[in-house]
């Protein structure tokens, strides 16, 4: 059974631009779910999709989007790029929607100089 | 106060000993607690959850909860090298279960 897929792992990217990173969960799941892993903030919550409606969000700027599409991958846009928008994005996926924990991907790292 | 604390490390215990990983959470209405592993450089792997007051136990891994001191924590018996990583706890907020709030980690390092 494949795990959770997420495509690019390495991205090089410069002040101002976007960036889209995807992903494909665990087939049958539903949940998915985006965190941002940084040295200094840990393990954020980006936010969470559920049949392609945002069920929740965390606390970061607008310039963080995402959406699911009907076949439950999944894709996140930052725009306008920081420097400290650097970091390991992880998705994660979930069956039940989360009450049995999530299945995390490997992660796309997003380097912004 | 952070929602979830736990000690950053690192945590040095000798290979075979018990090591012991404690977190706690500030949110009463947290539902669903979980123990990850992180190796260096790969991404979170979940070992252990927990829903109910109490213990539960898996292999070598146990996982303790107490909802009235709001404290989780993890066991991990006959500890081996092969278990230095990072152990992140991570909690369910009151919002519902589609929400990890997780903890800064803590570091093992388990030495022959």
């Amino acid at each position: 059974k494949a795990g959770v897929t997420q495509t690019p792992r390495y991205l090089i990217k410069t002040r101002g631009q976007q960036v889209t990173l995807s992903c494909s969960p665990i087939s049958g799941h539903r949940s998915v779910s985006w965190y941002q892993q940084t040295p200094g903030q840990g393990l954020q919550f980006l936010f969470e999709y559920f049949s392609e409606t945002q069920r929740n969000k965390g606390n970061f700027p607008g310039r963080f989007s995402g959406r699911q599409f009907s076949n439950s991958r999944s894709e996140m846009n930052v725009s306008t790029l920081e420097l400290g928008d650097s970091a390991l994005y992880l998705c994660a996926s979930s069956l039940l929607g989360g009450e049995e924990g999530y299945t995390f991907g490997s992660g796309t790292r997003l380097t912004v100089v | 106060q952070k929602e979830v604390e736990q000690n950053s490390g690192p945590l040095s215990v000798p290979e075979g000993a018990i090591a012991s990983l404690n977190c706690t959470y500030s949110d009463r209405g947290s539902q669903s607690f979980f123990w990850y592993r992180q190796y260096s450089g790969k991404s979170p792997e979940l070992i252990m959850s927990i829903y109910s007051n109490g213990d539960k136990e898996d292999g070598r891994f146990t996982a303790q909860l107490n909802k009235a001191s709001q404290y989780v924590s993890l066991l991990i018996r006959d500890s081996q090298p092969s278990d230095s990583a990072t152990y992140l706890c991570a909690v369910t907020g009151s919002g519902g279960y589609n929400k990890l709030i997780f903890g800064a980690g803590t570091r093992l390092a388990v030495h022959p």
